[in-house]
């Protein structure tokens, strides 16, 4: 069993829908929780990061973990074309030493 | 400020060759790791230098192998190339190690075995 588990998609929505993208992992040391996200042809980037069971808002982003359940996601709200990528969860035990990636889901926004 | 490089972008071998990607750093990063990128497993951390020495590694065959030179430019090499080995390679780099810094991507290098 994969320590952190993504749905790979390819999730395919309208513009301006709420998008929910989801991970649940089974290391319960894991206690960073970050969302990058990869355009064609790039590396990933840093989307959003946190530490502690909860939302944290950014924009349009808001990324939740809920630790009791191994669960975290990521809304996007007022989805846009510029969104469609790949979307790919991360997570940090407490040593910083290694980051382990989910598989990443494809999502398409349409115009 | 220039972000991460990596060099070759794209690269075809055959089985039992060897290759090295080079990856060249954001200015000031002293950090360095390797993932491989494919469809089946994303993202899997190979290692982790910092100051020219390998701090982490991940659980990949003796095959991978990388160093770090004094400017904090990596190279990463894999000899005997198996046809499994085709993936995207990706470096990142960041300010330190043993923190919870940004790890900042390159564009990748494409390797294609055949």
């Amino acid at each position: 069993q994969k320590e952190v588990e993504q749905d790979p998609g390819p999730l395919s929505v309208p513009e301006g829908a709420i998008v929910s993208l989801n991970c649940t992992y089974s290391n319960s040391a894991f206690q960073y929780f970050m969302w990058y996200r990869q355009y064609s042809r790039k590396g990933p980037e840093l989307l959003m990061y946190t530490y502690s069971s909860g939302n944290k808002e950014d924009g349009r982003f808001t990324a939740q973990v809920d630790k009791s359940s191994k669960y975290i996601s990521l809304f996007i709200r007022d989805s846009q074309p510029s969104d469609s990528a790949t979307y790919l969860c991360a997570m940090i035990s407490g040593g910083y030493q290694k980051v382990t990636f989910g598989t990443g889901t494809k999502l398409q926004v349409i115009p | 400020k220039a972000g991460v490089t990596q060099t070759p972008r794209y690269l075809i071998k055959t089985r039992g060759q060897q290759v090295t990607l080079s990856c060249s750093p954001i200015s000031g990063h002293r950090s360095v790791s390797w993932y491989q990128q494919t469809p089946g497993q994303g993202l899997q951390f190979l290692f982790e230098y910092f100051s020219e020495t390998q701090r982490n590694k991940g659980n990949f065959p003796g095959r991978f192998s990388g160093r770090q030179f004094s400017n904090s430019r990596s190279e990463m090499n894999v000899s005997t190339l198996e046809l499994g080995d085709s993936a995207l390679y990706l470096c990142a780099s960041s300010l330190a190690t043993g923190t919870l810094n940004e790890q900042f991507f390159g564009p990748g290098t494409r390797l294609t075995v055949l």
